[in-house]
């Protein structure tokens, strides 16, 4: 079975631009959740979708949106990059949302804001 | 106090012996608990899961969970060179299907 997939593998962008990220679940998964890695703060959560709805949502700004299509597939948007947004962004997948569900990470996708 | 805590590292251990890597968390509704290892310049790869208290073996990795403690450990058996990389401890906090992730301990196993 195919893992996860997340597209585009690298971006460079420039401040102010808007960039989307894209994921494809594990066949079968129905949960998507995206997180932020950086060398400061580590691995933290930004959002999960469930059935197309964002279900749960971490502490990051307005800038920063999602959304989830009915193939589970999901999309990540930042709006108006800051230096600051330069990270791996990882998409992880999960079948459901039960407590044994576990998430299986994607292989990131690596943004560089300039 | 941070949600998810783990020593930094490096933990430094011979070829052949038993890596101990800790993990303390703060939610006592926490429900599941993951360790996944993450090379460098990779993303991170599921190694275990545990979610009732005591210990599960799965090959050379034993997770064990202490609820009353707060505490998840993670033992690898054999450490082998290609173990080495940076091992983080996930909590999932009740009610919520999201991962709280600790900073990560360096893991590495020389010759």
């Amino acid at each position: 079975k195919a893992g996860v997939t997340q597209t585009p593998r690298y971006l460079i962008k420039t401040r102010g631009q808007q960039v989307t990220l894209s994921c494809s679940p594990i066949s079968g998964h129905r949960s998507v959740s995206w997180y932020q890695q950086t060398p400061g703060q580590g691995l933290q959560f930004l959002f999960e979708y469930f059935s197309e709805t964002q279900r749960n949502k971490g502490n990051f700004p307005g800038r920063f949106s999602g959304r989830q299509f009915s193939n589970s597939r999901s999309e990540m948007n930042v709006s108006t990059l800051e230096l600051g947004d330069s990270a791996l962004y990882l998409c992880a997948s999960s079948l459901g949302t039960g407590v044994t569900d576990t998430q299986y990470f994607g292989p990131g996708t690596r943004l560089t804001v300039l | 106090q941070k949600e998810v805590e783990q020593n930094s590292g490096p933990l430094s251990v011979p070829e052949g012996a038993i890596a101990s890597l800790n993990c303390t968390y703060s939610d006592r509704g926490s429900q599941s608990f993951f360790w996944y290892r993450q090379y460098s310049g990779k993303s991170p790869e599921l190694i275990m899961f545990i979610y009732s208290n005591g210990d599960k073996e799965d090959g050379r990795f034993t997770a064990q969970l202490n609820k009353a403690s707060q505490y998840v450990s993670l033992l690898i058996r054999d450490s082998q060179p290609s173990d080495s990389a940076t091992y983080l401890c996930a909590v999932r906090p009740g009610g919520y299907n999201k991962l709280i992730f600790g900073a990560g301990t360096r893991l590495a196993v020389h010759p």
